[in-house]
């Protein structure tokens, strides 16, 4: 089936470790994004991408870093930088990213807790 | 600054009954899209609806339709005969040419039985 599948579901980390969220999708999508979300909140930008090797910085990248090296795959370190990491995070792709087609689709996200 | 408002931030109705959740949202450009997004207890985001800006008609799927008003800047979610299923946290969404959405607060929506 086509999608995107992020992994794993719930996350653990201790103070002062990095950690890796990784997102893949299979829908052939040009475009992906990362997001935070916090209770009560809505979704944040953290970081999101229109092409492989090419990433962009959205409203709340400190602490967070990706990389694009596969048009497939769109992984996000959170740094031991962020001090408040604990959130729901979302992944989600779009076709181009260029405004032909705007719709984006999202995975089913990572709980992340801190120890 | 581009900024989408939902202004109930939580609702509950009767199974059957029909609902409208609301939102505003605050821009300069004329072209754009507009979402309506579902997040069940999984957690997941589902995409519930579109709607493009240069569209007079209102989307509809299936239950699901929206009021949108340009001019007012109102883009308000309709549910008729709502199913338990439809309990959900419910986020508008407001895309710019740019490509970057931007989500409001959400509704947490329950259907009672």
């Amino acid at each position: 089936d086509g999608g995107i599948t992020q992994s794993p579901k719930y996350l653990f980390r201790k103070e002062g470790q990095n950690v890796t969220l990784s997102c893949e999708q299979n829908l052939n999508h040009d475009a992906m994004y990362w997001y935070r979300q916090d209770p009560g909140q809505g979704l944040r930008l953290i970081y999101y991408s229109q092409i492989v090797n090419d990433f962009q910085k959205g409203d709340i990248a400190e602490g967070y870093s990706v990389s694009r090296e596969k048009k497939e795959s769109f992984p996000l370190t959170v740094t031991s930088a962020q001090k408040n990491p604990t959130a729901f995070y979302l992944c989600a792709s779009s076709i181009d990213g260029s405004g032909v087609e705007e719709t984006q689709y999202f995975g089913p996200g990572t709980r992340l807790l801190v120890l | 600054a581009q900024t989408v408002t939902q202004s109930q931030p939580e609702m509950s109705v009767q199974e059957a009954e029909t609902v409208t959740l609301s939102c505003t949202y605050d821009t300069s450009e004329s072209n754009y899209y507009l979402f309506w997004y579902k997040q069940p207890p999984s957690r997941q985001m589902i995409l519930v609806i579109r709607q493009e800006a240069y569209k007079q008609q209102n989307a509809t799927e299936n239950r699901f339709s929206v009021n949108f008003q340009k001019a007012a800047k109102s883009f308000s979610l309709k549910i008729s005969d709502s199913q338990l299923g439809d309990t959900a946290m419910y986020f508008c969404a407001f895309m710019n040419r740019d490509d970057k959405i931007i989500f409001g607060k959400g509704t947490r929506l329950h259907i009672l039985p």
